[in-house]
């Protein structure tokens, strides 16, 4: 059984560019939520997908997008990167009861 | 929605020494997390635990839902211990959006 990835581990974008990124669920999990983590903060909840649709939304702008696939994997787009998107997001693949974190794409924006 | 507050913020602890967390939130849930979050930003799951007490080596947790909340217990603290703990519960009406506390830093010293 393999765990929650992620791609890429780290990146550095300019302000006004678009990012993707990407997680791989836990095999057998068909929900994905993504969290963004601020430094010295918690993780905050940005949106979940299940079987491929949108299942909830955070408090976070329309520029913040994404898509399930159907082998459950995910993605995470933002656009028109402001210098705040500078943070850990995180992947989470859900099971029965508990939700499995993959290891974080850390996002600097300059 | 929710609120979970995370006491003590900060602590620092020889090696050898014990350790009570606390997780409080404001609402009845029915699931509790608890995680470590290691210095390279991974969150390790510890313990599921809506209710009840469980035990995994050096760690245990009880979770009091009629009174709203969490202690975690570190016994024997290694070094390897250090980071930031975290308890999330789920949002209402949202099955597997987690909301996270505030986190407890934990520094353990030779």
């Amino acid at each position: 059984e393999t765990g929650v990835t992620q791609s890429p581990t780290h990146l550095i974008k300019t302000r006004g560019q678009q990012v993707t990124l990407r997680c791989s669920s836990q095999s057998g999990h068909n929900t994905v939520s993504w969290y963004q983590q601020a430094l010295g903060q918690g993780p905050q909840f940005i949106f979940q997908y299940y079987r491929e649709e949108e299942n909830g939304r955070g408090n976070f702008p329309p520029r913040f997008s994404g898509l399930q696939f159907p082998n459950y994997s995910s993605e995470l787009n933002v656009n028109a990167l402001e210098l705040d998107d500078s943070a850990l997001y995180l992947c989470a693949s859900s099971g029965v009861y508990e939700q499995y974190f993959g290891p974080g794409t850390r996002l600097t924006v300059t | 929605g929710i609120q979970v507050e995370q006491s003590p913020p900060d602590l620092i602890l020889q090696e050898g020494a014990n350790s009570t967390l606390r997780c409080n939130f404001s609402d009845s849930v029915n699931n509790l997390q608890w995680f470590h979050q290691n210095p390279w930003g991974q969150l390790i799951n510890l313990f599921y635990i809506p209710s009840g007490t469980k035990q995994n080596g050096r760690l245990s947790a009880t979770t009091v839902a009629t009174e709203r909340y969490s202690l975690l217990y570190i016994s024997s603290s290694q070094t390897t211990d250090s980071g930031v703990y975290f308890c999330a519960v789920p949002s209402a009406g949202t099955a597997s959006k987690l909301t996270f506390g505030t986190g407890t830093r934990l520094q353990v010293t030779l």
